[in-house]
C-alpha cells in the first residue's frame, strides 16, 4: 500500500534554531516528492520538488533532501522565524495517473 | 506565478441546503484540478480528481452524488455540496496543475460550516 510517513507529528523550536522533518514512503514506481508548507487556515504553498535522480534541493532557508534507495526524505529549516510557524506536508508522486499520495504532515511551531 | 483563486473563503449553510464552491486558475490553464477535504489538525484528503470535459474522478468512500463537481474550463472546476448536513462541515481545498511534473499550486482554501 502506498503511504507516506512523516515524523515528528509535532515540533516545538526557539526562533532562530534549526530544525530537520523526515518524510518515509513506500510510494512505487517512484516519480517525485514534494514539500509544501501549510499556513493555518490556508491552501499548501510549493517548497520544493524532487525526482528520483535530484538529492538536494534549496529554497532560501529550506533544504530538502531525498534518498531514493531508502525512500526517505529531510525537510531543514536553517534559522527558523517565527513566520515558519505552520505545518509542513511531503507528497509523493508515482509514475503515470495515480493519485500522489499525502503524509499528515509535522506541526511546526517557533516560539520566541 | 501561478495562482488559483478559490471562492468563497468561508460560508455558512442551513441543514439541507447546497454550496457551490469554484476554483478558477488564473494565470494558466489546467487540465486536471483536484479537490480536497481537510478536518481540524488532520491532513489534506482527496476527494476527487476533475479533468477539463470529462466526468470526475472520486476517490473511494466519496458520495459522487452529494459532491458534484463540474470542470467546465481550463480555468474553472466547481464543487457543489448537495443537501449539506452539519458533518459535512470541513476545509474545502482545490488544487491545480500546469503538468503532470509540475508543483499543485493551491486555492486558500474554502471553510463551510453547516448548521
Amino acid at each position: 500500500k502506498n503511504q507516506v510517513e512523516q515524523s515528528p507529528q509535532s515540533l516545538i523550536i526557539l526562533e532562530g534554531k534549526n530544525c530537520t522533518l523526515q518524510c518515509n514512503y513506500t510510494v512505487s514506481p517512484f516519480s517525485n516528492l514534494r514539500w509544501y508548507k501549510q499556513d493555518t487556515g490556508r491552501g499548501p504553498v510549493s517548497l520544493t520538488i524532487m525526482t528520483f535522480s535530484e538529492n538536494t534541493k534549496s529554497n532560501g532557508r529550506y533544504t530538502a533532501t531525498l534518498d531514493a534507495d531508502t525512500k526517505q526524505s529531510s525537510l531543514h529549516i536553517t534559522a527558523s522565524q517565527l513566520s515558519d510557524s505552520a505545518s509542513y506536508i511531503c507528497v509523493v508522486g508515482s509514475q503515470g495517473n495515480t493519485p500522489l499520495v499525502f503524509g499528515k504532515g509535522t506541526r511546526l511551531s517557533v516560539i520566541a | 506565478g501561478a495562482v488559483v483563486s478559490q471562492h468563497p473563503s468561508w460560508v455558512i449553510c442551513k441543514s439541507g441546503t447546497s454550496v457551490k464552491i469554484e476554483c478558477r486558475s488564473l494565470d494558466f490553464q489546467a487540465t486536471t484540478m483536484f479537490w480536497y477535504r481537510q478536518f481540524p489538525k488532520q491532513s489534506l484528503m482527496l476527494m476527487a480528481t476533475s479533468n477539463e470535459g470529462s466526468k470526475a474522478t472520486y476517490e473511494q468512500g466519496v458520495e459522487k452524488d452529494k459532491f458534484l463537481i463540474n470542470h467546465a474550463s481550463l480555468t474553472l472546476s466547481t464543487l457543489t455540496v448537495t443537501s449539506a448536513h452539519p458533518e459535512d462541515s470541513s476545509f474545502y481545498i482545490c488544487s491545480a496543475r500546469v503538468d503532470h511534473f509540475g508543483p499543485l499550486h493551491f486555492g486558500n482554501g474554502t471553510r463551510l460550516t453547516v448548521t
